[in-house]
């Protein structure tokens, strides 16, 4: 079964950092792109990043381009989602997604979110 | 950017009766297109994919359907644990987009 789980989330101040983490199981993490996706409260879901197989291209959405760094540790099956230059519009529900294939694909598993809140 | 257009923004619905949703493309995104379920607080959860296949463990009543940039989800005969946000998802273009979502309510 595949299981991803979240953690890193937390309240910081606007400018802050904060490493998102996501720990997976059940599945050949080398074999499948990932993803990071998030929701702000009460709001629908917005696409943040994205990171292919064996080669690790990366993709980001324009509204955190240059502030956020997606990477994958395949010593221990983990995605991570550093964030930098934190403002108020990055609060949200922030979710690990698997993909479907090894480069693109749909979102076949989720983990359960974790929370990051920007606030002064 | 892709942008994806759902439609109605909720619906209403008597249990036992059947839900049609919409989702529009703004540009061709070939039946690169899942529809999600998400509950209040809750993950989304894939139902179908490649716009018509059902994803393991989804029932028969949901069934799904595209027409060039048109993509429906049609539940038959709703159950209390449809009553929920769907999303459709286009995954054929950089950057991924997502719907703004259907809330399937209670009539």
């Amino acid at each position: 079964e595949v299981q991803l789980l979240e953690s890193g989330g937390g309240l910081l101040q606007p400018g802050g950092s904060l490493r998102l983490s996501c720990a997976t199981s059940g599945f050949i993490f080398s074999g499948f792109a990932m993803t990071w996706v998030r929701q702000a409260p009460g709001k629908g879901l917005e696409w943040v990043s994205a990171i292919s197989d064996l080669d690790s291209v990366t993709y980001y959405a324009d509204s955190v381009k240059g502030r956020f760094t997606i990477s994958r540790d395949r010593s221990t099956n983990t995605l991570h989602l550093q964030m930098n230059s934190l403002r108020a519009e990055d609060t949200a529900v922030y979710y690990c997604a698997k993909r479907s294939g090894a480069w693109n694909g749909y979102l076949d598993s989720w983990g359960q979110g974790t929370l990051v809140t920007v606030a002064s | 950017e892709i942008v994806m257009t759902q439609s109605p923004a909720t619906l209403s619905v008597f249990p036992g009766e059947r839900a049609t949703l919409s989702c529009r493309a703004s540009q061709n995104i070939n039946s690169n297109l899942a529809w999600y379920r998400q509950y209040p607080g809750q993950t989304p959860r894939l139902l179908i994919y490649d716009a018509s296949t059902r994803a393991t463990g989804v029932p028969a009543r949901f069934s799904a359907s595209a027409s060039g940039t048109e993509f429906t989800l049609t539940i038959t005969s709703l159950q209390s644990e449809d009553f929920a946000v769907y999303y459709c998802h286009q995954y054929n273009n950089w950057p991924l987009t997502f719907g703004g979502g259907t809330k399937v309510e209670i009539k």
